[in-house]
């Protein structure tokens, strides 16, 4: 059974525009909330996160949302650059001592200039 | 320059031939993980270590062990490689075991291993 969904496994936008990757999850003592990016051939790098006890965390052109009600966060780039092209791990834990990182499958953001 | 290194990044090798991937950092993070990438699948954690001697299992580490006996290197060993364990594998690194903003986890390259 998969705990964090990521159900677009591509998204493509135009530069400029606002891109918004989503993300589900079924455990409801899920705590912690990370994205992270990957580009080929890298390892994945952090991108942000957020806990439970927010709505939002913003960092620069990065904003996460999360929604406890509804088992949903959602990461928005605004604007997007052809450089955010990559792909975008969601993930989850049920502490901060990270013990256990639960990741969706990803899903890969295109961005055309 | 901080960095998580892994060897070797590529390997081919067949089944049964015990191998290890070695994981080192020169951050001093004490905690340290395995992850697994495969198509459709995404990133699941094998093992991961909380310091120095301290290792649990992680999602999926049935045919892994690992080993910490030193705060700067976390080995990955296939004792009987078998051809489902053909993968992507990465290790990271975090300063403390958490999740805080300030406290991500820092991944290393990766090895592509091919289980013939």
């Amino acid at each position: 059974d998969q705990q964090v969904k990521q159900n677009s496994p591509s998204l493509s936008v135009q530069e400029g525009r606002i891109s918004i990757l989503n993300c589900d999850y079924t455990n409801s003592m899920f705590d912690y909330f990370l994205w992270y990016k990957k580009y080929p051939a890298e390892g994945p790098t952090f991108l942000i996160s957020i806990s439970s006890i927010k709505d939002k965390n913003e960092d620069g052109r990065f904003t996460v949302f999360l929604n406890k009600s509804a088992k949903h966060l959602s990461l928005h780039i605004v604007p997007s650059q052809p450089g955010d092209s990559a792909v975008y791990f969601c993930a989850a834990s049920v502490d901060q001592a990270g013990t256990a990182l639960i990741f969706g499958k990803g899903t890969t953001l295109s961005v055309s200039s | 320059e901080a960095q998580v290194t892994q060897n070797p990044r590529y390997l081919i090798t067949v089944t049964g031939k015990k191998l290890t991937v070695t994981c080192s950092q020169n951050m001093n993070h004490e905690y340290m993980s395995w992850y697994r990438q495969d198509p459709g699948l995404g990133l699941r954690q094998i093992y991961y270590s909380m310091n120095v001697e301290v290792t649990d299992k992680g999602d999926v580490p049935e045919g892994y062990k690992v080993s910490r006996k030193e705060k700067r290197n976390f080995p990955l060993i296939l004792e009987s490689p078998s051809p489902n364990q053909t993968s992507l594998y990465f290790c990271a690194s975090s300063l403390l075991p958490g999740l805080a903003v300030y406290n991500e986890q820092f991944f290393g390259p990766g090895t592509r291993l091919t289980v013939l």
